[in-house]
C-alpha cells in the first residue's frame, strides 16, 4: 500500500533553514496526485503550507508564501520542504499528505508527522 | 483565527448522536467547494474520515455522515463510542486565499 514518512533535523536554529523530506513508497510521485505540506503547532490546529503537482506546478499558503519551497525529486520519490528564516512560531509537528484533487480534493493519506523545533 | 469555524468542543454518551458544525463563507463552503472532515487521535497523523460532504472512505464505518447547507456543513456522529474520543477536523478549499483551509477542530468527548 501506499505510504508516506518525513524526515528531517528536529531541532533547527532562529533564522535558519527548515528542510524536510517525504519520502512515498508504493506510488510513483510523478504519475499523478498532489503532495502536500500541512502543520500543527502543539496544542493547535491544522495548517495547510503547500501543495506540489505531479509536474511541479507549486501552490503556497500566502502566509509563507515568502518563506517557503516546495519541490519534487522523482529520482528518489520523494518530495521537499524548505522554509527558510524560521522563528519559534515555526515550531510545530510537520506532515506530508497526498492530496486527490487540488481544489475540490482532500488529503487522503498522511505520513505519521515529524518534530520541528525551532530553538537556539 | 481559522477560516472555518468548528466549535471548540462537543460531548455526548456512549449511544448517543452528535453534531459538529464547521462554518464558512461564500469563497469556501458556499462556493461549492467540497468538504472533507478527519479524525486525530492524540499523538497521530490526521485520518479522513468523510470526504466531499458525505463520502466515506473503505473502512469508515456507517455511524459518520456528512452533510452540507449554504456556508456550513456538519459532521454526525451517532451510537458514540468510547473510542470516537479525538480531534475532528473539517476542510476545504478557499478561493480569495486560493488554497486549503482547514478549521480550528473540534474535541470529542464521550461521557
Amino acid at each position: 500500500q501506499v505510504q508516506l514518512q518525513e524526515s528531517g533535523p528536529g531541532l533547527v536554529k532562529p533564522s535558519e533553514t527548515l528542510s524536510l523530506t517525504c519520502t512515498v513508497s508504493g506510488y510513483s510521485i510523478s504519475s499523478g496526485y498532489f503532495w502536500a505540506w500541512i502543520r500543527q503547532p502543539p496544542g493547535k490546529g491544522l495548517e495547510w503550507i503547500g501543495t506540489i503537482s505531479h509536474s511541479g506546478t507549486t501552490y503556497y499558503n500566502p502566509s509563507v508564501k515568502s518563506r517557503v519551497t516546495i519541490s519534487l525529486d522523482t529520482s528518489k520519490n520523494h518530495f521537499s520542504l524548505k522554509m527558510n528564516s524560521v522563528t519559534a512560531a515555526d515550531t510545530a509537528v510537520y506532515f506530508c499528505a497526498r492530496m486527490v484533487d487540488w481544489i475540490m480534493g482532500e488529503f487522503d493519506l498522511w505520513g505519521q508527522g515529524t518534530l520541528a523545533t525551532v530553538s537556539s | 483565527q481559522s477560516v472555518l469555524t468548528q466549535p471548540p468542543s462537543v460531548s455526548g454518551a456512549p449511544g448517543q448522536r452528535v453534531t459538529i458544525s464547521c462554518t464558512g463563507s461564500s469563497s469556501n463552503i458556499g462556493a461549492g467547494y467540497g468538504v472533507h472532515w478527519y479524525r486525530q487521535l492524540p499523538g497521530t497523523a490526521p485520518k479522513l474520515l468523510i470526504y466531499g460532504y458525505s463520502n466515506r472512505p473503505s473502512g469508515v464505518p456507517d455511524r459518520f455522515s456528512g452533510s452540507k447547507s449554504g456556508t456550513s456543513a456538519s459532521l454526525a456522529i451517532t451510537g458514540l463510542q468510547a473510542e470516537d474520543e479525538a480531534d475532528y477536523f473539517c476542510q476545504s478549499y478557499d478561493n480569495s486565499l486560493s488554497g486549503s483551509v482547514f478549521g480550528g477542530g473540534t474535541k470529542l468527548t464521550v461521557l
